[in-house]
């Protein structure tokens, strides 16, 4: 177990829907890290929040958007899905930013059916 | 940006025999490069890194070797079991840390025993 969890595990939606996934970080994390798993696309990063503010991008959709709260959760909405965007959603969270390794929550199966 | 590639796409060895995966990637700014490791369904975990100031690292059967001029850096399994049978892949980040990590696109080994 990583310290790291992510609900819901599976999620099934319809085209056109709006979902938000949540991540906990490990306890003391302060940066957490949101990614894409497709069979198309491989593992791609998303986007980065250190301490309740943005820090990198990736390529993450406009349709999406990422959050991270006081008490350093943080939640992806994903809106308007497309049937492509079904995949697996992983969090991820580290100390801090930079020179450190990063923990990988179980993930989030999306189906956009 | 950073392009990471990643062969081969599949792997067979037998119980006991060594397992090669190699890396390139585009970008000399890249600084830390993991090797993580996924079971079917499961999250990716970390095996082992390495950063741009070390050509080679050790950690029991696995080693990974960075060649900074080539930009190239590779995975060594020795004395393969069973349970290494997975899905590994390899990241580069220009950050120097966990955030934004650029990933192959993975490497099915299958160790028959």
């Amino acid at each position: 177990d990583s310290g790291v969890t992510q609900t819901p595990k599976h999620l099934i939606t319809a085209t056109g829907q709006r979902v938000t996934l949540r991540c906990s970080p490990r306890s003391g994390d302060l940066s957490v890290y949101w990614y894409q798993q497709s069979l198309d696309q491989g593992l791609q990063f998303l986007i980065q929040y250190y301490n309740g503010e943005e820090r990198a991008k990736g390529n993450i959709l406009e349709r999406f958007s990422a959050q991270q709260f006081p008490d350093l959760h943080s939640e992806l909405n994903l809106s308007s899905l497309e049937l492509g965007d079904s995949a697996l959603y992983f969090c991820a969270s580290s100390p801090r930013t930079g020179n450190t390794e990063a923990f990988f929550g179980q993930g989030t199966r999306l189906t956009v059916v | 940006g950073e392009n990471v590639e990643q062969h081969p796409s599949t792997l067979s060895v037998q119980e006991g025999d060594s397992a090669v995966i190699k890396c390139t990637y585009s970008d000399s700014a890249s600084n830390y490069f993991p090797w993580y490791k996924q079971e079917l369904g499961k999250r990716p975990q970390l095996i082992i890194d390495i950063r741009s100031n070390v050509g080679e690292k050790k950690d029991q059967r696995i080693a990974v070797t960075l060649n900074k001029t080539a930009k190239h850096f590779s995975l060594h399994i020795t004395e393969t079991q069973p349970e290494d049978s997975a899905v590994y892949f390899c990241a580069a980040s220009l950050q120097g840390g966990a955030n934004n990590l650029f990933f192959g696109t993975g490497t099915r080994l299958t160790v028959i025993p």
